[in-house]
């Protein structure tokens, strides 16, 4: 099974601060890469598909990037309401959709 | 809009049994696969069951293989999973997704439920 590994597990940034969050598959996945917000109390929300499309009503300070097992998400700017846990999730194989564990963004 | 309804998460004691469902609207559901997600409390997420949009092709999780069943009943927009041999492991708030793309398996999730809680305890 393909595992993904996000880095970091916890991040503190300030508002109008550049973050990036990096995600590792176990193997080559390709583009097969999606990106998942969760606020608390609240269900996932997409935000990036298939390494970098950008998900309809997402904010243009969110992007992707990476291919085969190294990718990356980037927040250009930090707004106060992007302070939430942010998963990866492979789709290349397609009996199975694994997440990565999170990674927990926190205001400094 | 679309709308997912989760229901059918009560407290249930180790080796039980239930079924959940999740009622879609807003979309014409027989176009789209369908996924269930859980969540375990302050924990991340876990993909555990794809249906394709006609029913015909289920997948699982390892965790979950021959204890849950997926299914779908497109006459009525629904969505269900049987749950039997309850762990305690299996406790969670179950979500269920929606597919992105039409007659694709593609496991980008664009809409969610608001889940449903299961609790596996005696």
């Amino acid at each position: 099974d393909i595992q993904m590994t996000q880095s970091p597990s916890s991040l503190s940034a300030s508002v109008g601060d550049r973050v990036t969050i990096t995600c590792r598959a176990s193997q080559s996945i390709s583009s097969y890469l999606n990106w998942y917000q969760q606020k608390p109390g609240k269900a996932p929300k997409l935000l990036i598909y298939a390494a970098s499309s950008l998900q309809s009503g997402v904010p243009s300070r969110f992007s992707g990037s990476g291919s085969g097992t190294d990718f990356t998400l980037t927040i250009s700017s930090l707004q106060p309401e992007d302070f939430a846990t942010y998963y990866c999730q492979q789709s290349y194989s397609t009996r199975r959709g694994t997440f990565g564990q999170g990674t927990k963004l926190e205001i400094k | 809009e679309v709308q997912l309804v989760e229901s059918g998460g009560v407290v249930v004691q180790p080796g039980g049994s239930l079924r959940l469902s999740c009622a879609a609207s807003g979309f014409t559901f027989d176009d789209y696969a369908m996924h269930w997600v859980r969540q375990a409390p302050g924990k991340g997420l876990e993909w555990v069951s794809l249906i394709s949009w006609d029913g015909g092709s289920t997948y699982y999780a390892d965790s979950v293989k021959g204890r849950f069943t997926i299914s779908r009943d497109n006459s009525k927009n629904s969505l269900y999973l049987q749950m039997n041999s309850l762990r305690a492991e299996d406790t969670a708030l179950y979500y269920c997704a929606k597919d992105k793309r039409v007659a694709t398996i593609t496991y980008y999730f664009d809409y969610w439920g608001q889940g449903t809680l299961v609790t596996v305890s005696s």
